[in-house]
């Protein structure tokens, strides 16, 4: 079968860094995506990794390793709200999208 | 506002009743989606649809129907709800080119009792 596995909770100091990890197990890849999530709120897309390596996007940076089926995101300079879930989806073979059930991130001041 | 509006935003029924949740784009997607979200799962795909006139199954597709009579509706309708069907409801959209990432509605959150 398909899945993705992240954790389930993680917690972090305002201003400190985090890296949220994503492995996956799925028929064929074609892109990995992450999201942020505030709750009661709808997902935002934030960053898209297809080739192995680093993308960095302001506080933000995804990695992927395509052959060891894992990702990260990397959060920078954590603020306040940046208190979401961060959700790791993979795109599979048939271009569906496999979902990973969210990492919840709580920060503290 | 380009994006993507869902309604109603909150709904409870009783179990046996027809429920139709609805779903407007206007940023001309082609693919559409329905997905619903469950605490401690994953977001799990009921349909979608690549462009008007066609629609597919996705994981959890029983007990719900959709049409796309155009490129900016896709309404979800539960014939007959069963207290399972309690979830939030998120209907998506994205492009077929590029990365196709999804652009959210704001979710229908639906209470069957």
């Amino acid at each position: 079968g398909q899945n993705i596995d992240q954790p389930t909770e993680m917690t972090a100091t305002e201003g400190a860094i985090v890296q949220i990890n994503c492995t996956y197990q799925t028929s064929g890849f074609n892109g990995l995506f992450w999201y942020q999530q505030h709750a009661g709120e709808a997902p935002t897309f934030l960053s898209y990794n297809v080739l192995d390596g680093l993308e960095e996007k302001g506080r933000f940076s995804s990695f992927l390793s395509r052959s060891k089926g894992y990702s990260y995101l990397l959060l920078k300079e954590l603020q306040m709200k940046d208190s979401a879930s961060y959700l790791c989806a993979v795109r599979d073979s048939n271009y569906q999208l496999i979902w990973g059930a969210g990492t919840k991130l709580i920060i503290k001041p | 506002i380009a994006g993507i509006t869902q309604a109603p935003t909150s709904q409870i029924l009783a179990a046996g009743r027809r429920m139709t949740l609805r779903c407007t784009q206007d940023m001309r997607h082609n693919a559409m989606y329905w997905y619903r979200q469950d605490l401690g799962l994953g977001l799990r795909l009921i349909h979608y649809s690549n462009t008007a006139g066609t629609t597919g199954k996705g994981e959890v597709p029983d007990g719900y129907s959709v049409s796309r009579a155009n490129t900016d509706d896709f309404p979800l309708t539960l014939a007959s709800a069963v207290p399972s069907q309690t979830s939030v409801y998120f209907c998506a959209s994205s492009t077929q080119g590029g990365t196709g990432e999804l652009f959210f509605g704001e979710g229908s959150r639906l209470t069957v009792l």
